[in-house]
This record gives structure tokens, C-alpha cells and sequence, in this order.
């Protein structure tokens, strides 16, 4: 297994692009989310979907979207890059029964100029 | 927005002592996690812990779970370079959201 992967791993956007970060996950996994970490600020949530055709928005949603048509795929949107979206990212998927323990991707290392 | 607050922010210390790790919140969770990130990397689920006054034992770590379900600590044994890492505790609360600690850096000097 693959487990959870990511794409691209880095990124440079201007002020106002817009770009998607891909997410796949092979462990059949239901809960799919998408988390950005900051310096001294951990990993905050900012969408995250509990099976195909459902999402949900988390602490930070603004300026990005999502969407979820298979249990495998979970790509986020940003709709117009602002440099405040300069962060990593990080996709990561769990079964939405019990402890629901998450799998994290690599990651993808964001940055807006 | 259900906080949780980490502390240390940073612990450096020698090869061979104890440390202990706090993860601290006003809110309940139904369960909390512990999570350890080295650079460069995703974050790799050490342990879950779902039952208030819960104790689970990981090879020289320990983890406890609050008896209100809203505190957890961690606490290494004899600490080796390869505990070095960043250390995040995350509770699920409601609404199936998950909230993140802002981590404890931890540097084991050999």
C-alpha cells in the first residue's frame, strides 16, 4: 500500500493564482481532512469529509474548497492564493468507526509571493 | 474552537533523562491521540487513548489520559537521540473535527 499520498510536494504561487493539492488515499479510509501547519501553531483543520459526497469545513476554511466524488481522492482548491496561505499542508485519511487514528501524507511545502 | 494547550514549547535535554510532555484543554474529548513529526514529514500516530484515567504503555513512553477526558500527558523513560522529534497531541471533539496542540519540539542531546 501506498498509504497517503500528496502532489505536488512543493509549490510557488503568485498573489491571486489558483492551484488544487491533490490527496489519495489506498486503505479504503472514509474520513479523508486537510490540515495547514504554521510555525507555533500546530496543524489546524480546514476541511475534512466523512465519505464520498460529503464534505465539512474545519477551524480554517476560508479561501480554499473541496470536494470528495471518490473514497480514494480528496484535492483542495485554492480558489485566488494570498500570501497568508503560505504554509504546509498536509492531507490525511482514517476509517470513520472508533478511534478513527489518521494516516498523514507527506505533505506540501506552499508558498505565496 | 476547543483548545489544546502543549507545554513544554521547547525541551532539549540530555541522553538518558526522563521528560515529561503536557497536553492541557477546558474542553472534553471523546479521545485524544499523540502524534510525533520529524522534519520534513507527516506526523505519525504514536498512540490513542479513549477512556478517562486511561494509561497505555509504548516502550519506554507512557501515556495517560485525564480521569475528565481533558488532559493527557507523555512521559519518556531514559530518552534517546531517536525520541528527537516534534510531539502533538490532538482530541477529537465535536462534530467529528479534530484539534491539534501546538506541539512540543524535543531535542535528546547524545
Amino acid at each position: 500500500n501506498a498509504g497517503v499520498t500528496q502532489t505536488p510536494k512543493f509549490q510557488v504561487l503568485k498573489t491571486g493564482q489558483s492551484m488544487t493539492l491533490q490527496c489519495a488515499q489506498d486503505m479504503n479510509h472514509e474520513y479523508m481532512s486537510w490540515y495547514r501547519q504554521d510555525p507555533g501553531m500546530g496543524l489546524r483543520l480546514i476541511h475534512y469529509s466523512v465519505g464520498a459526497g460529503i464534505t465539512d469545513q474545519g477551524e480554517v476554511p476560508n479561501g480554499y474548497n473541496v470536494s470528495r466524488s471518490t473514497t480514494e481522492d480528496f484535492p483542495l482548491r485554492l480558489l485566488s492564493a494570498a500570501p497568508s496561505q503560505t504554509s504546509v499542508y498536509f492531507c490525511a485519511s482514517s476509517y470513520s468507526r472508533g478511534p478513527f487514528e489518521q494516516y498523514f501524507g507527506p505533505g506540501t511545502r506552499l508558498t505565496v509571493t | 474552537t476547543q483548545l489544546l494547550e502543549q507545554s513544554p514549547q521547547f525541551l532539549s535535554i540530555q541522553e538518558g533523562e526522563n521528560l515529561t510532555v503536557y497536553c492541557n484543554s477546558s474542553s472534553v474529548f471523546s479521545s485524544l491521540q499523540w502524534y510525533r513529526q520529524e522534519p520534513g514529514e507527516g506526523p505519525v500516530l504514536l498512540v490513542t487513548v479513549v477512556t478517562g484515567g486511561e494509561v497505555k504503555k509504548l516502550k519506554r513512553l507512557t501515556f495517560q489520559f485525564g480521569d475528565a477526558r481533558k488532559d493527557s500527558s507523555l512521559h519518556i523513560t531514559a530518552a534517546q537521540p531517536g525520541d528527537t522529534g516534534l510531539y502533538l497531541c490532538a482530541g477529537m471533539g465535536t462534530g467529528n473535527q479534530f484539534y491539534f496542540g501546538t506541539g512540543t519540539s524535543l531535542t535528546v542531546i547524545p
